[in-house]
């Protein structure tokens, strides 16, 4: 199967611009999804498909993709932004349905 | 309020079995596909179940198959998940998902609050 591989940790200081990466081959047929998900608490979808955001998800998240490459982008962090972000898709190799995760990216807001 | 409410976790030994629950509210339950996910102490997110709306179609990762069972019940608004002959490493949050899919794409967009399973000695 497929594998996502992310940045283990990221930080950014507060107000400016980070983009939290995702990588692999599944991201060449399928669009990635990112969740925010906060010590404690279960994942929240933030970016799903080309460049959507679910219902209450501020405009300062966006996503896009290029080649095998996804990206989450944070314009502005705020220090609530801090977080545990993951990505998922489907996998592209075999004939049923499987599902991957990126092992996830540690934001630390400075 | 859409919600969805994971029940039935708790501490088993190697090789014992446990179902989990998951109860949803606040949408059509029988019009989605749902999914269970887990995530190991310290660690990120595994995709372990997916099961169609009518229950016909279901998957599994590869880690679980054939020792886990999905099923639902659409009257009861419920999702299950029967997991059999568990090990250590299934010590994991064991989450219930809502599927988002358009297009052939796949996302999860509800999610419950988990349920511990610890399988210990």
């Amino acid at each position: 199967s497929s594998e996502l591989t992310q940045d283990p940790a990221v930080s950014v200081a507060l107000g400016q611009t980070v983009r939290i990466t995702c990588q692999g081959d599944s991201l060449r047929s399928y669009y990635a999804s990112w969740y925010q998900q906060k010590p404690g608490q279960a994942p929240v979808l933030v970016i799903y498909g080309k460049n959507n955001r679910p219902s209450g998800i501020p405009d300062r998240f966006s996503g896009s993709s290029s080649g095998n490459t996804a990206s989450l982008t944070i314009t502005g962090a705020q220090a609530e932004d801090e977080a545990d972000y993951y990505c998922n898709s489907r996998d592209s190799s075999g004939n049923h349905l499987n599902v991957v995760f990126g092992g996830g990216t540690k934001l630390t807001v400075l | 309020e859409v919600q969805l409410v994971e029940s039935g976790g708790g501490l088993v030994q190697p090789g014992g079995s446990l179902r989990l629950s998951c109860a949803a509210s606040g949408f059509t339950f029988s019009s989605y596909e749902m999914n269970w996910v887990r995530q190991a102490p310290g660690k990120g997110l595994e995709w372990v179940s997916y099961i169609s709306s009518s229950g016909s179609t279901i998957y599994y990762a590869d880690s679980v198959k054939g020792r886990f069972t999905i099923s639902r019940d659409n009257a009861k608004n419920s999702l299950y998940l029967q997991m059999n002959s568990l090990r250590a490493e299934d010590t994991a949050v064991y989450y219930c998902a809502r599927a988002l899919l358009w297009f052939g794409e796949f996302a999860f967009d509800i999610w419950g609050q988990g349920t511990m399973v610890t399988v210990s000695s």
